[in-house]
């Protein structure tokens, strides 16, 4: 079964990027077609969807955050990545990669276990 | 823009069935996921498509769609069952998370 694992800084500085990657197990990033995503969590607060990427490279991102965020993908290292321009203290969250499910469906059917980032000077 | 509405808690006694909704504007024509996330856990997909459940979800847990109106179910609740819960639809090639509901089983 594919797991996933997020690492990367866990404290940014105000106006800094972020940068995480998640690592891909159990399975090649390349093989099938799916979907790839980043999601964040604040304290307390529901999930937020950052974007995704298709293991083709095509990418989507939410509205809010698209001109911050870039996801891409190396099929090379088994991994994605996400980076987050010019973060404030409202981007601390528990960031989370994900997986589809599979079978057309778009949910998300596999989650790593997640990396707190704080943005703080 | 479009937004998915949960209540905040809803608290049942062991053995009663808890029902939790999501509400949203054209939701009748949208797929609707579940999430169950347990304390400092990751989310995990409990139901998917309006009513699918992955395999080794417990067959408790069933969902139900009514117009815009999404029900997860929970026949037979457990102290284990206690979590938040999280319904998540896509609107215009972007997911969106509802606000979620605590589930507290007294």
């Amino acid at each position: 079964q594919v797991q996933l694992q997020e690492s990367g800084p866990g404290l940014v500085r105000p106006s800094q990027t972020l940068s995480l990657t998640c690592t891909v197990s159990g399975d090649s990033i390349s093989s099938g077609s799916y979907y790839w995503s980043w999601i964040r969590q604040p304290a307390g607060r529901g999930p937020e969807w950052i974007g995704r990427v298709y293991t083709g490279g095509f990418t989507t991102y939410t509205p809010s955050l698209e001109r911050r965020v870039t996801i891409s993908i190396d099929t090379s290292k088994n991994h994605f990545s996400l980076r987050l321009s010019s973060v404030t203290a409202a981007d601390t969250a528990v960031y989370y990669c994900a997986r589809d499910f599979g079978d057309s469906s778009p949910s998300f059917g596999f989650w790593g276990q997640g990396t707190l980032v704080t943005v703080s000077s | 823009s479009f937004e998915l509405t949960q209540p905040p808690s809803v608290s049942v006694s062991p053995g009663e069935t808890a029902n939790m909704t999501c509400s949203g504007d054209r939701l009748a024509t949208k797929y609707v996921s579940w999430y169950q996330q347990r304390p400092g856990q990751a989310p995990v997909l409990v139901i998917l498509q309006d009513r699918k459940r992955p395999a080794g979800i417990s067959e408790r847990i069933s969902g139900s769609k009514s117009g815009n109106t999404a029900t997860l179910t929970i026949n037979g609740t457990q102290a284990m069952d206690e979590a938040d819960f999280y319904c998540q639809a896509w609107d215009s090639n972007t997911a969106i998370f509802g606000g979620g509901t605590k589930l507290t089983v007294l």
